[in-house]
């Protein structure tokens, strides 16, 4: 069965600092690979996903994550931290073979001081 | 292009009602799927619809829980009776019939069971 660790509950950064969230995976193969977003009141935002290939990816609002298949690893980096950017980031995986359900980290809430 | 809808978005019952969630998916998509968050947990796969069929119910906490795709476009949850336990946020995700396709979420029906 697949998992997904997100070690992190909570993080707090200073605007304009770097960012990075970690997460862990566990699955037999490589699996497909999101990070969404829920900003306050709203519902889940997909950020970024990684299928196949270049294992950078590119999100929106200027988020990135990296893929690494020996650490099973998918963790997300931005730059530098805005104070929108204040919201709970989940990490998650689905199983390749099919259009199937998708399993969750248990969330990272970041909080963004001035 | 309208995104996934969700009604209501807040509902507060008593132990022991019944309580109908309703999910609109973004027109065209024929995958279905209902997730739960528990308050301080992961969000959860309870079932996936494709069309009007029920793939995978799985993550159905009990048969306390219902779930129809009248027609293969809109869904409703229903919880009867509700208890304690089923308060959390009920999010549904719709997505294409291509293999890893992304699901994209409603913002999600807040439930309260007191």
């Amino acid at each position: 069965a697949q998992s997904v660790t997100q070690p992190d509950i909570h993080i707090t950064v200073s605007e304009g600092a770097s960012l990075e969230l970690r997460c862990n995976y566990s699955y037999g193969a490589t699996p497909y690979l999101f990070w969404y977003v829920q900003s306050p009141g709203q519902g889940l935002q997909l950020l970024l996903k990684y299928f196949s290939g270049d294992t950078l990816v590119q999100g929106i609002k200027g988020f990135e994550a990296e893929f690494k298949r020996s650490q099973s690893s998918f963790n997300l980096r931005k730059p530098s931290v805005h104070w929108s950017d204040a919201a709970e980031y989940f990490c998650a995986v689905g199983a390749r073979g099919g259009y199937q359900k998708v399993t969750f980290g248990i969330g990272t809430k970041l909080q963004v001081i001035p | 292009e309208a995104g996934v809808t969700q009604f209501p978005s807040h509902s507060v019952i008593e132990k022991g009602q019944t309580v109908t969630l309703r999910c609109d998916p973004i027109s065209g998509h024929d995958n279905l799927y209902w997730y739960r968050r528990v308050m301080g947990k992961e969000i959860k796969f309870l079932l996936h619809f494709v069309k009007e069929s029920k793939q995978d119910e799985s993550g159905m906490p009990n048969n306390r829980f219902l779930a129809e795709r009248t027609g293969g476009t809109y869904s409703t949850l229903k919880v009867q009776p509700a208890e304690l336990e089923d308060s959390g946020v009920y999010f549904c995700a719709s997505s294409l019939s291509r293999e890893g396709e992304t699901q994209y979420f409603g913002p999600g029906t807040r439930l309260l069971v007191l």
